[in-house]
């Protein structure tokens, strides 16, 4: 099963573009990144998911490198209420959605 | 709003106890998960179920059980609470994560167990 490596906290100034890394180094072919966040004790909420391509929604941009080792999770214009924790999945077989750590955003004024 | 409802919010039992959890799925989703959340900690998943038959199982201890029936709500079944069961419960909804990547999470549960 692939896992991700991220970052245990990162800093962001408002209005700025927040960019979380993750790493996959172990992903397959037909494995898709995810990307949910958590804001305080709120169940997680979906992001954004891809393949190979980039993709962009009204929320975020995806960026996975062309390797598919690693992929960014771009928020343009942050603001406090996206400090959250920030989780970058890999699916593993038969839709089991295994949440790490994640990635503490603190977005500040 | 997700769509999906969880009772009870809130539940405070004693060691040894047992407690069901229930959780209704959005209109329409036949898949249901359930996750662990212990405090500071990542959630963990425990176990899925899809149109009332288990599809995946996690890390679910022996003491806890689950099923979906036929109207698709779902139960979680706790026995023997120990004090680290204490945590958040959240159940999650999807039609087909693999295609749509989205899982729909309810508010959780949150047990206290002393």
């Amino acid at each position: 099963d692939a896992k991700t490596t991220q970052p245990t906290s990162m800093d962001c100034a408002e209005g700025r573009a927040a960019n979380l890394p993750c790493n996959h180094s172990t992903i397959s072919g037909n494995e898709y990144v995810y990307w949910y966040r958590q804001i305080h004790s709120q169940g997680p909420q979906y992001i954004i998911h891809g393949l190979k391509n980039n993709e962009t929604n009204e929320m975020a941009s995806l960026i996975i490198t062309e390797d598919r080792k690693s992929s960014t999770l771009i928020l343009p214009h942050a603001t406090l209420r996206d400090t959250a924790v920030y989780y970058c999945i890999v699916l593993y077989n038969f839709n089991k959605f295994y949440f790490g750590s994640g990635t503490k955003l603190n977005v500040k004024p | 709003d997700s769509g999906v409802t969880q009772t009870p919010k809130h539940l405070i039992t004693a060691t040894g106890q047992r407690v069901t959890l229930r959780c209704s799925p959005r209109s329409g989703d036949l898949s249901v998960y359930w996750y662990q959340q212990s405090l500071d900690q990542g959630l963990q998943f425990l176990i899925q179920y899809y149109n009332g038959e288990e599809r995946a199982k996690g890390n679910i201890l022996e003491r806890f059980s689950a099923q979906q029936f036929p109207d698709l709500h779902s139960e979680l079944n706790l026995s023997s609470l120990e004090l680290g069961d204490s945590a958040l419960y959240f159940c999650a909804s999807s039609v087909d994560p693999v295609s749509t990547g989205e899982l729909f999470f309810g508010e959780g549960s949150r047990l206290t167990v002393l």
